[in-house]
C-alpha cells in the first residue's frame, strides 16, 4: 500500500491567494483526520471524518478554513484567503476505526509558506 | 488547561541512560492512550499503544495511571537512533478522535 498521500509536499503563497491542500487516505480507511503542526502550539486536530462525514470540526480556526471529503478516497483543506499566521506543517491522517485502539498513519504533509 | 501536557524537554542522555518520559490528560473519560513518534521533519507514526496493565516492548515500557490521569514512557539502554520527539496521544471516543501532546524531545548524544 502507498501510505497516506498528500500533495502538494511543499507551498509557498501571498497573503490573500487561495490555498487547496489534497490528501488521499489509505483504501479500507473510514476515518480521516487533517492536523495543523507548528512550534508554538504542536500538532492541532483541526478536523475529522468518519465514513465521509464531518464528525467533529471544532478545531478549525475560523471560516477562513473548509474541508470537504467528497468520497472515501479524497479529501481537501483549503484555506481562503490564506495569512502568514496559517504557515505551518499540514497532515492528513487516515485509520481503520476499530474502536479504541485505532491506529493513525499519517501522509508526509505539506508545508505550507504564507508570505 | 491543555487535554495532554507533556514536558517539552529537551532531555539530553548519553548512550545506554534510561529516560522517562511524563504525561497527564485533563478528560477522565479518555478511552485510550499512546506513544507516537516523530523524527525530525517526518510524520508521526506509532511507537506503542499503552495498556491499563502497563505494557513492554523491547527497551519501552508504557504505564497508565487513570486515577492520576498520567501515562508514562520509559526507555532502557538508549541508542543514538531512539533520538527524535516523543508525542503522548490520547483517544478520546471510540470514533478515533486522536489529541496529541506537544511531545518531549530526546537527544541520545555518544
Amino acid at each position: 500500500d502507498a501510505g497516506v498521500i498528500q500533495s502538494p509536499r511543499h507551498e509557498v503563497t501571498e497573503m490573500g491567494q487561495e490555498v487547496t491542500l489534497r490528501c488521499k487516505p489509505i483504501s479500507g480507511h473510514n476515518s480521516l483526520f487533517w492536523y495543523r503542526q507548528t512550534m508554538m502550539r504542536g500538532l492541532e486536530l483541526l478536523i475529522y471524518f468518519n465514513n465521509n462525514v464531518p464528525i467533529d470540526d471544532s478545531g478549525m480556526p475560523e471560516d477562513r478554513f473548509s474541508a470537504k471529503m467528497p468520497n472515501a478516497s479524497f479529501s481537501t483543506l483549503k484555506i481562503q484567503p490564506s495569512e502568514p499566521r496559517d504557515s505551518a506543517v499540514y497532515f492528513c491522517a487516515s485509520s481503520k476505526s476499530r474502536g479504541r485502539w485505532t491506529e493513525a498513519f499519517f501522509g508526509q504533509g505539506t508545508r505550507l509558506t504564507v508570505v | 488547561r491543555k487535554e495532554v501536557e507533556q514536558d517539552p524537554g529537551p532531555f539530553n542522555v548519553p548512550e545506554g541512560a534510561t529516560v522517562a518520559f511524563n504525561c497527564t490528560y485533563s478528560n477522565s473519560a479518555s478511552q485510550s492512550f499512546f506513544w507516537y513518534r516523530q523524527d525530525c521533519r517526518k510524520e508521526p507514526k506509532l511507537l506503542m499503544s499503552v495498556y491499563s496493565s502497563g505494557n513492554e516492548d523491547g527497551r519501552f515500557t508504557a504505564q497508565l495511571n487513570r486515577a492520576s490521569q498520567y501515562i508514562s514512557l520509559l526507555i532502557r539502554d538508549s541508542k543514538l537512533s531512539d533520538s527524535a520527539t516523543y508525542l503522548c496521544v490520547v483517544n478520546l471516543s471510540n470514533t478515533g478522535k486522536l489529541i496529541f501532546g506537544q511531545g518531549t524531545t530526546l537527544q541520545v548524544k555518544p
